[in-house]
């Protein structure tokens, strides 16, 4: 199985800033990579699909980069409807993977 | 619009059967990968299943094989996830999404609580 290991687990911020969660792969997944933003008590949302392409009507603050085994996840301009938790996913093999977590905080 | 509604949840002694359901509407569900996927409380997101646009292709989690059956219904745009064998480490909020740019629609969610 792909493991994929995100760092940090928890990161705190304030309004205005910018940050950046990265996301590793065990093994190469062909930019199959998914970032996933979830607020308590609700559904995912997805975000970004294949590495760096933004999902429908998510806002240009949110982009992804990486290749190969390493990708991060960046949100500019942070407001506060962006804290959340944010996860990566590897869709590019089964059993699909999630990394644990970034827990987005208010500084 | 795009909507996923996942139902057939509740509580059920360890050991016990549930099976969910995931309707469907806004798009042409017969074309389209599915997939569920779970949250224990307080835990991160588990990958549970996946099936094909015409059921040949099923898969699953190394957590649920052999107890749980992934399925759906083109004619009634519906997805359900038969659950045997349940154990308390099943208790968690089961989502559907539909697998496209890996799972761009969720539902809200369901949940499974597995306790005696």
């Amino acid at each position: 199985d792909i493991q994929m290991t995100q760092s940090p687990s928890s990161l705190s911020a304030s309004v205005g800033d910018s940050v950046t969660i990265t996301c590793r792969a065990s093994q190469g997944i062909n930019n199959f990579l998914a970032w996933f933003q979830q607020k308590p008590g609700k559904a995912p949302k997805s975000l970004i699909y294949a590495a760096s392409s933004l999902q429908s009507g998510v806002p240009s603050k949110f982009s992804g980069s990486g290749s190969g085994t390493d990708f991060s996840l960046t949100i500019s301009s942070l407001q506060p409807e962006d804290f959340a938790t944010y996860y990566c996913q590897q869709y590019n093999s089964y059993p699909y993977t999630f990394g644990q977590g970034t827990k987005l905080e208010i500084k | 619009e795009v909507q996923l509604v996942e139902s057939g949840g509740g509580l059920v002694k360890p050991g016990g059967s549930l099976r969910l359901s995931c309707a469907a509407s806004g798009f042409t569900f017969s074309s389209y990968f599915m997939n569920w996927v779970r949250q224990a409380p307080g835990k991160g997101l588990e990958w549970v299943s996946s099936i094909s646009s015409s059921s040949s292709l099923m898969y699953y989690a190394d957590s649920v094989k052999g107890r749980f059956t992934i399925s759906r219904d083109n004619a009634k745009n519906s997805l359900y996830l038969q659950m045997n064998g349940l154990r308390a480490e099943d208790t968690a909020v089961y989502y559907c999404a539909r697998a496209s740019k890996s799972s761009d629609y969720w539902g809200p969610g369901t949940l499974v609580t597995v306790s005696s």
